[in-house]
């Protein structure tokens, strides 16, 4: 089955300054892959996904790119801001038929003001 | 257009009760998905189900658990016999056929 594996776990940045999350995953037939922000107590909520027919996805300060060779994708924060703090994660399926997600462990990002 | 709409949102159960967890999909969405997180964790796979069929539970323990989703109603988790290494917060994520999954706020179960 899938395996998918997130780093770094924990990662601090200044605030104004870039934020990377990286992930790998291990089965070639996923082709979908979103991202979820979790704040303390809350719902994982969907920042940005992207598809395995595309390389990189925009939406203002959040990028994600994705490798279909080499199975790693990423996650871009840039200008980071204090309310970017929460925990990230990763995960990987199949589209097609509904697969259920498989997650990485999560990587919580401090911003520090 | 409402979310994913979950109940109780914290639940208290002793060692051997049983533990019933409600999630009513967003407007339009049939196919609902179960997770459990356990504290400082990712979300792990429980159960995908569609309007009265169970899909894949494979993610979930043999024993104790079950879940249905009903045609009409909300899905149902359902923990029978509680233990303590129940306790978790338990999710439960929707979708349409190939739309990205949006997760309910949770419920929180402790059990004494």
């Amino acid at each position: 089955g899938e395996n998918v594996e997130q780093h770094p776990s924990t990662l601090s940045v200044q605030e104004g300054d870039s934020a990377v999350i990286k992930c790998t995953y291990s089965d070639s037939a996923s082709n979908y892959f979103p991202w979820y922000k979790q704040e303390l107590g809350k719902r994982p909520q969907l920042i940005i996904d992207i598809r395995s027919n595309v390389g990189e996805k925009k939406d203002q300060r959040i990028a994600v790119t994705l490798n279909k060779t080499a199975k790693h994708f990423s996650l871009h924060i840039t200008e980071t801001q204090p309310e970017d703090s929460a925990v990230y994660f990763c995960a990987a399926s199949s589209l097609s038929g509904n697969t259920p997600l498989v997650f990485g462990k999560g990587t919580r990002l401090s911003v520090i003001a | 257009n409402a979310g994913v709409m979950q109940n109780p949102r914290h639940l208290v159960r002793r060692r051997g009760q049983e533990a019933r967890l409600r999630c009513s999909p967003m407007k339009g969405h049939s196919h609902v998905y179960w997770y459990r997180q356990l504290p400082e964790e990712g979300l792990k796979f429980m159960v995908y189900l569609q309007k009265e069929n169970i899909i894949d539970e494979s993610g979930m323990p043999k024993e104790r658990f079950s879940a249905e989703f009903p045609k009409e109603g909300p899905s149902i988790l359902r923990i029978q016999q509680v233990v303590r290494g129940d306790s978790a917060a338990y999710f439960c994520a929707s979708s349409d056929r190939d739309s990205p999954q949006y997760f309910g706020p949770g419920t929180r179960l402790t059990v004494l």
